[in-house]
């Protein structure tokens, strides 16, 4: 059965504290590895694609890399409004190419 | 703005009710998806639509069921409803139906069963 599981839960940074969100996967034949931001009561809002082991994708301070077992998130000198719900999902073809989430961490920046 | 619009944004109802979750897609998105979020079990997949044909399936109740016309909104009907179903519903958008392709995200309806 396709998983995906992410670690920790909860991450609580002081502004300008790096560091690295963890998202763990089992599926066969993965077509894509989705990082995604949620804000509280607002729909999930695309951050990135990794499609093969070694890609690596970035974007202002958030940089998301692939293994074949694990991406992770991570995050370079946060500011508040990094404050979020990361979500990382897999897609594979198994029942159609369906999109599974993981449950997420939420990440708190304190100024 | 993803571009993907949910209406209603809130909705209370009572129990063994019967309601209807509407979704637009981006324009030019041919594919519409539903998710179930709720504080426990976090984004659920329901079920997923393909220029009006069912694509993909996943953890829908019997309960539920959803449709894609012609224009390629969609509908999300939910029947003799449970307190347990009371969560945020999303509907997601994509260009295709295959693989690899990332999501647009409404703004979901949150759902009160009293």
């Amino acid at each position: 059965e396709d998983q995906v599981t992410q670690s920790p839960e909860a991450l609580r940074l002081q502004e300008g504290e790096s560091s690295s969100l963890n998202c763990s996967y089992t599926v066969s034949g993965l077509r894509g590895l989705f990082w995604y931001r949620q804000d509280p009561g607002k729909g999930p809002e695309f951050l990135f694609t990794l499609y093969s082991a070694g890609e690596e994708k970035e974007k202002e301070r958030l940089k998301a890399t692939l293994t074949k077992k694990e991406s992770f998130l991570h995050i370079t000198a946060p500011k508040p409004e990094d404050s979020a719900t990361y979500l990382c999902a897999v897609q594979a073809p198994t029942g159609g190419f369906k999109t599974i989430f993981g449950a997420g961490t939420r990440l708190f920046v304190k100024a | 703005d993803s571009g993907v619009t949910q209406t209603p944004k809130h909705l209370i109802t009572a129990t063994g009710q019967r309601v209807t979750l509407r979704c637009s897609p981006r324009s030019g998105d041919l594919s519409v998806y539903w998710y179930q979020q709720s504080l426990d079990q976090g984004l659920q997949f329901l079920i997923q639509y393909y220029n009006g044909e069912e694509r993909a399936k996943g953890n829908i109740l019997e309960r539920f069921s959803a449709q894609q016309f012609p224009d390629l909104h969609s509908e999300l009907n939910l029947s003799s409803l449970e307190l347990g179903d009371s969560a945020l519903y999303f509907c997601a958008s994509s260009v295709g139906g295959g693989g690899g392709e990332k999501l647009f995200f409404g703004s979901g309806t949150q759902l009160s069963v009293l």
